[in-house]
Formats: structure tokens, C-alpha cells, sequence
């Protein structure tokens, strides 16, 4: 079993819905968590990192913790074509699932 | 600041021969990461430093991979005997643990082994 496992799409939504991204991560123990967002031949940015168990909101991106399903998702709302990149799902650091692949179509 | 750079940013090598890859972080940056990542994957770990101190290196690391902090600044990653296996873009990324824990990446350096 992965640590970080995601979704690896190709997912596509239409400009303006909303796109949910899901993760989920094999360690029990595990305390921070993270998304960040990769363009094409570029590096990692992050985008948010979330603790606790609940919502945590930025703007369009509302980062979604279950510690208990060990769970993580990013949800984005009112996507725009820019928005279009892979999301990385990040767990304690330094475990990257393999991300996913998003597309907004306008 | 100029954030993290990383040296080179291409480098092509023939099997067997050895590579070392320089990365400066952003400065005052405590924690400094190396990640190697392949199309269609998420960076893979590969070795951590808090200041000088090596603290974590990961069990898929072979022993050809060799990486150094010396003074707390600047971080060196060596490959020894390259491997076609070996070809990726390896990043680094730092970090000022505790204070923030936002991770910002170098622009990465491709190796390619033929």
C-alpha cells in the first residue's frame, strides 16, 4: 500500500463548477497535510496546508481533513482555465502521492 | 530574496559516471529537502537536513546516493556509477521550521543518463 495515494485522473470540469480532488494516506499517525499545485515543467507550489480535522478555506480552495477515514481533499471552487495543473496531496512533509491531473475547460 | 536556485539545471551523463548537483536555499531557510521526481509522479523523497544534521534519508536510497550540508547553507547531492534508472529531475526545496512550514521548491535539475 502507497502512503499517499491519489486519484490520478485525468479530471475535468467545466469553467466555473466546482473540482474535488480526494487523498487518502496509510499512516494513522500522521499531523500535517498539504496540497500543492504543479504546472506543466514546473515546480511544486503550495497551496494549502491544513491540521485539524474539519474545513479550512482560502479563497476559492477549501482543504477538507478526516483524520479518522484518513482522508484529505481540496475542493476548488468557480475553477478557471488557470486552475489547470496537477494537484499533489502531501502528508508530514515530505510523502507526495502521485497527484492529479486537472483540467478546466472553458 | 531570491528563493531557491539549484545548479545545474541540465545534466547529461553516461552510465556509470558520477554527478554532483548543487542547491542553494532561501536564506535563513533551516530545513533543506531533496526530492526526486519522474513524468507522471509526485516528488519522491529522498533526504532531509535540519541546518547541518542529516536527519532522515529514505530506505529506497541506494548507497550511490551520497548528499551533504556542510555549513548549514548550501546543500550538495551526489550520484555515484549512474544508472539509465537514475534519469529524473531531482528538486530541492527548503523550508524555516517551526516558524512556517511552507515548503518552497527550486526550479529542479534534469538529469538524463545515457
Amino acid at each position: 500500500q502507497k502512503e499517499v495515494e491519489q486519484n490520478s485522473g485525468p479530471l475535468s470540469v467545466p469553467e466555473g463548477a466546482i473540482a474535488s480532488l480526494n487523498c487518502t494516506y496509510s499512516d494513522r499517525g500522521s499531523q500535517s497535510f498539504f496540497w500543492y499545485r504543479q504546472y506543466s515543467g514546473k515546480s511544486p507550489e503550495l497551496i494549502m496546508s491544513i491540521y485539524s480535522n474539519g474545513d479550512k478555506e482560502d479563497g476559492r480552495f477549501t482543504a477538507q481533513l478526516n483524520k479518522a477515514s484518513q482522508y484529505v481533499s481540496l475542493l476548488i471552487r468557480d475553477s478557471q482555465p488557470s486552475d489547470s495543473a496537477t494537484y499533489l496531496c502531501a502528508v508530514n512533509d515530505m510523502r507526495f502521492g502521485a497527484g492529479t491531473r486537472l483540467t478546466v475547460k472553458p | 530574496d531570491t528563493g531557491v536556485s539549484q545548479n545545474p539545471r541540465h545534466k547529461i551523463t553516461k552510465r556509470g559516471q558520477n554527478v554532483t548537483f548543487r542547491c542553494d536555499p532561501i536564506s535563513e531557510h533551516n530545513r533543506l529537502y531533496w526530492y526526486r521526481q519522474t513524468l507522471g509522479q509526485g516528488p519522491e523523497f529522498l533526504t532531509y537536513f535540519q541546518n547541518e544534521a542529516q536527519l532522515e534519508k529514505s530506505r529506497l536510497l541506494s548507497d550511490r546516493f551520497s548528499a551533504e550540508r556542510p555549513k548549514g547553507s548550501f546543500s550538495t547531492l551526489e550520484i555515484q556509477r549512474t544508472e539509465q534508472g537514475d534519469s529524473a529531475m531531482y528538486l530541492c526545496a527548503s523550508s524555516s521550521r517551526p516558524t512556517e512550514d511552507t515548503q518552497y521548491f527550486g526550479p529542479g535539475t534534469r538529469l538524463t543518463v545515457l
